[in-house]
Parts: C-alpha cells; sequence; structure tokens
C-alpha cells in the first residue's frame, strides 16, 4: 500500500510569509504527528492529530498550526516565516497512537527554505 | 522536561567491527522504545522496537537492542557492520501520553 505522502517537496518562502503543507497518511491510519528536522535540533515533535483533534502538542509557538480533515489527511500551517524555520518537516502515520508501541511510519518530508 | 540522548553524534567505524550507539531517556513511565534509522537520500525507517517483555529485542538487518529499565537506556547494538549500515540512527521514546521524543541522531559512516 501507498506510504505517508506529503507535498510539496521543496519550498522557498520569505520571512513574513505563511506557509501550508500538507500530508497524506497511509490508508486507515488515523494518527497524524508532524515534526522539525533540523541538523542542531534533531527531530522535534510539533503535534499529533487523531480524528481530526490535536490531541498533543510539541513546545512550538502559536505561529505552528494544524488541522486534520476526516479523510484523515492533515495540514500544517506557519505564519509569519522565521529565518530559522528552515528545516524539514516531516509527516507520521499510525493506526491510532494509542501509545501500544505502534510504530510510526514517515513521509519523505517537505524542505522548507526562508530566504 | 522530558528527552532523549544520543551521546554519540559521529561514529566511524570499519567493516566488520562490532557497534554500540548508546541511547538514554528521562521519563519515568512507562515507555516504548524505538530505533529509527535514515539512509542517505531516503526517508526515517523503523529498525527495531521495544513494548513490553524481553528487553532484549532483535531488529532487521542484524540489528538488537536492550532495554535496560534501571538505567534508563535503550542501547543499540550489531556485532558486525557493513557498508551498507552507513547512515543516521535515531533513538525515540513514547510516552504514555502519546508523545514521541527523538534524539538528535548518531551518524554512522562505515569504511569499506
Amino acid at each position: 500500500k501507498a506510504g505517508v505522502t506529503q507535498t510539496p517537496r521543496y519550498l522557498i518562502k520569505t520571512r513574513g510569509q505563511q506557509v501550508t503543507l500538507s500530508c497524506s497518511p497511509i490508508s486507515g491510519h488515523r494518527s497524524v504527528s508532524w515534526y522539525q528536522q533540523t541538523p542542531g535540533q534533531g527531530l522535534q515533535f510539533l503535534f499529533e492529530y487523531f480524528s481530526e483533534t490535536q490531541r498533543n502538542k510539541g513546545n512550538f509557538p502559536g505561529r505552528f498550526s494544524g488541522r486534520q480533515f476526516s479523510n484523515s489527511r492533515s495540514e500544517m500551517n506557519v505564519s509569519t516565516l522565521e529565518l530559522g524555520d528552515s528545516a524539514l518537516y516531516l509527516c507520521a502515520s499510525s493506526l491510532d497512537g494509542t501509545g501500544v508501541g505502534q510504530p510510526q511510519h514517515f513521509g519523505d518530508g517537505t524542505r522548507l527554505s526562508i530566504l | 522536561a522530558q528527552s532523549v540522548s544520543q551521546h554519540n553524534h559521529h561514529v566511524i567505524l570499519s567493516e566488520a567491527a562490532s557497534l554500540e550507539l548508546g541511547c538514554n531517556y528521562s521519563y519515568g513511565g512507562t515507555v516504548n522504545l524505538f530505533w529509527y534509522v535514515q539512509y542517505p537520500g531516503q526517508h526515517l525507517q523503523l529498525l527495531l522496537k521495544y513494548f513490553s517483555g524481553d528487553p532484549l529485542v532483535k531488529g532487521i538487518k542484524g540489528f538488537e537492542a536492550e532495554f535496560i529499565k534501571s538505567k534508563f537506556s535503550f542501547n543499540l547494538r550489531k556485532p558486525s557492520v557493513q557498508w551498507s549500515d552507513t547512515a543516521e540512527y535515531f533513538c525515540a521514546v513514547m510516552n504514555t501520553g502519546n508523545q514521541f521524543y527523538f534524539g538528535t541522531g548518531t551518524s554512522l559512516t562505515v569504511i569499506p
């Protein structure tokens, strides 16, 4: 079956703009999590959505937001972009993330560059 | 705050050498533990996982990891590395609140 699909693969924006990234989970997966990956900080958890509701949230400012649709597809929005937002944004899906050790399946990511 | 520490940032080994990558976490409750691998140009893949039971878990490609609860550790091992093991390795912890915490990764370079 198809894996996690993230679009677009690459994006270039300037400071102050806003951006929306998209993630389509594996069919049947209802939990979608977003991560920011940078060379200095590694992988950092942004938030997790399950059944159209944000279930968990990491320590990122309110400029980072997301949503999930009824088909489990998710979008992440970043407003008022800053240079430090340049990173690889990864989406991961799992069946339901109920804490029984279900692994996450990652997409290829969206490489966001801020000029 | 909860955290995952990978002490080795960059490891260089010759083929056939043994590998051990350290991973320590700070969380007092029940955890699920994972090791992920990211080969050059590819996305993250699950290497192995621990939920409960036998603390020694075996994963793909000859990797194994041992969960030592008293040390809050989940070190990754492989008896004999190959050039194809060159990749970035991430340790991850999932707590009872379903939050994933990743280490900063260890870059492994295997020299033929």
